[in-house]
Formats: structure tokens, C-alpha cells, sequence
């Protein structure tokens, strides 16, 4: 079976540009979730969206968006992006939504996309 | 607020060396505990969990015990090899219905022949 599945695995953007990252989920799972990785840290939480619905969203400002498609694939929208920008964006898939009462379910992640902005 | 901390690295080790990670965490309720790894230029692997008080996690010879007395999930491991040398992430869920995880800073492993 496929994992996680991210598309581009690279890109070079320049300031206030848009980007796109594109994820698919595992079959079968429902819920994504997405995550910004700055170089030398952990990854920090963005958006997780559970049966095309947001459920969860991090402390990042407006430029960031996110929606999720009727096959539960995800799209991670950046506008007006600057230096700081740059970073790992990883997805990660899971069953159930995370964190929600009675489910024991857990995240597995795509390989990211790695955004440099110039 | 939430939290996860972890010893600071980089942890150099020599081949079939004892590892011990340290992670301890501050939070509300009862959260969910885990490792990751992440192995260079890829994402991030989960290597285990735990999901209550006194659970063991274990994996591929790693191992890490949920303890609530001292809010902590220290990782370990009795021999390592030079290819567990990775970045290891501490972290947390399950708080609330927000989904995110939250994650340590991680600790960076390098094991030498």
C-alpha cells in the first residue's frame, strides 16, 4: 500500500509569491493534518482537517490556508510568502481525527515538501 | 501551556553503546505519548507509542515507559547501531480536540563504528 504521498518534493519560490503543496492520504484515512518544520526544530502544527472539514489550526497568520477534496487529499495554500517561509511541510494521514474523545488513532507522515523561499 | 522538552544533543555514541534519550512533558489530562524518528532528507518515522500511565511502548529494540508520576517518556536502547544514527522526536496528543501533536525539539544521534 502507498503511504503518504507529498508533491513537490522541492521548490524555490520568491518572495511574495503564492505556493501550493499538495498531499494524499493513505487510503482509507480521513483526516490530514499538516505540519511546518523550520530547520534544527520540531515540527509545529498548521491545520488538521477531518472529513473535508477543519478541526484544528495552529498558531500561524491569515497567508496560510488549507482545504481538504471529497477523496480527503489536502492542499496547503501560502500567500505573500516570505524568507521565514522557507521549511520542511510535512502531511500526515490518520484513521480517526486526532485528539478527539475514544479515538486511539495515530499520525503517519509523508517525506514533505521542501519550500525555499529566495 | 503544553509542552514536550528533550535532552539536548547531539548524542554521540560508539556501536552497541546504552542509549537513554531523555523527554518529559507538561499537559492537561491524558495524553497520548510518542517517538519518532527521522532519518536525513526523509519525513518523519513513528518508532512507538503509548497511550496510558505505565504503558511500555517498544520497537525494534527501542523502548519507552509512560510515566505520570514524573511526566516523562524517556527513550532507550540496549545496543545501538550506526544505523539508528537519526533525529528522534519526543511528542505528545491527544489534548483536547485540537489534533495537532506537539512536538520536543529534537535530540540528534550519531553512532560511530
Amino acid at each position: 500500500d502507498a503511504g503518504v504521498t507529498q508533491s513537490p518534493t522541492h521548490l524555490i519560490k520568491t518572495r511574495g509569491q503564492h505556493v501550493t503543496l499538495r498531499c494524499s492520504p493513505i487510503s482509507g484515512h480521513k483526516s490530514v493534518s499538516w505540519y511546518q518544520q523550520v530547520l534544527g526544530q520540531g515540527p509545529q502544527f498548521i491545520f488538521q482537517y477531518y472529513e473535508k472539514e477543519e478541526r484544528g489550526r495552529g498558531n500561524f497568520p491569515d497567508r496560510f490556508s488549507a482545504r481538504q477534496f471529497p477523496n480527503y487529499s489536502s492542499e496547503l495554500n501560502v500567500n505573500a510568502l516570505l524568507l521565514g517561509d522557507s521549511a520542511l511541510y510535512l502531511c500526515a494521514s490518520s484513521p480517526g481525527q486526532l485528539g478527539a474523545l475514544n479515538m486511539n488513532t495515530e499520525a503517519f507522515f509523508g517525506q514533505g515538501t521542501r519550500l525555499t523561499v529566495v | 501551556g503544553n509542552s514536550v522538552t528533550q535532552m539536548e544533543g547531539p548524542v554521540t555514541l560508539s556501536e552497541e553503546a546504552f542509549l537513554t534519550i531523555n523527554c518529559t512533558y507538561t499537559a492537561t489530562g491524558y495524553p497520548s505519548l510518542f517517538w519518532y524518528v527521522q532519518y536525513p532528507g526523509e519525513g518523519l518515522q513513528l518508532l512507538l507509542k503509548a497511550t496510558k500511565a505505565d504503558d511500555k511502548g517498544s520497537n525494534k529494540g527501542f523502548e519507552a515507559t509512560y510515566r505520570k508520576e514524573t511526566t516523562s517518556f524517556h527513550l532507550e536502547k540496549g545496543s545501538v547501531q550506526v544505523s539508528d544514527s537519526a533525529v528522534y522526536f519526543c511528542a505528545l496528543s491527544g489534548v483536547g480536540n485540537t489534533g495537532k501533536l506537539i512536538f520536543g525539539q529534537g535530540t540528534t544521534l550519531q553512532v560511530k563504528p
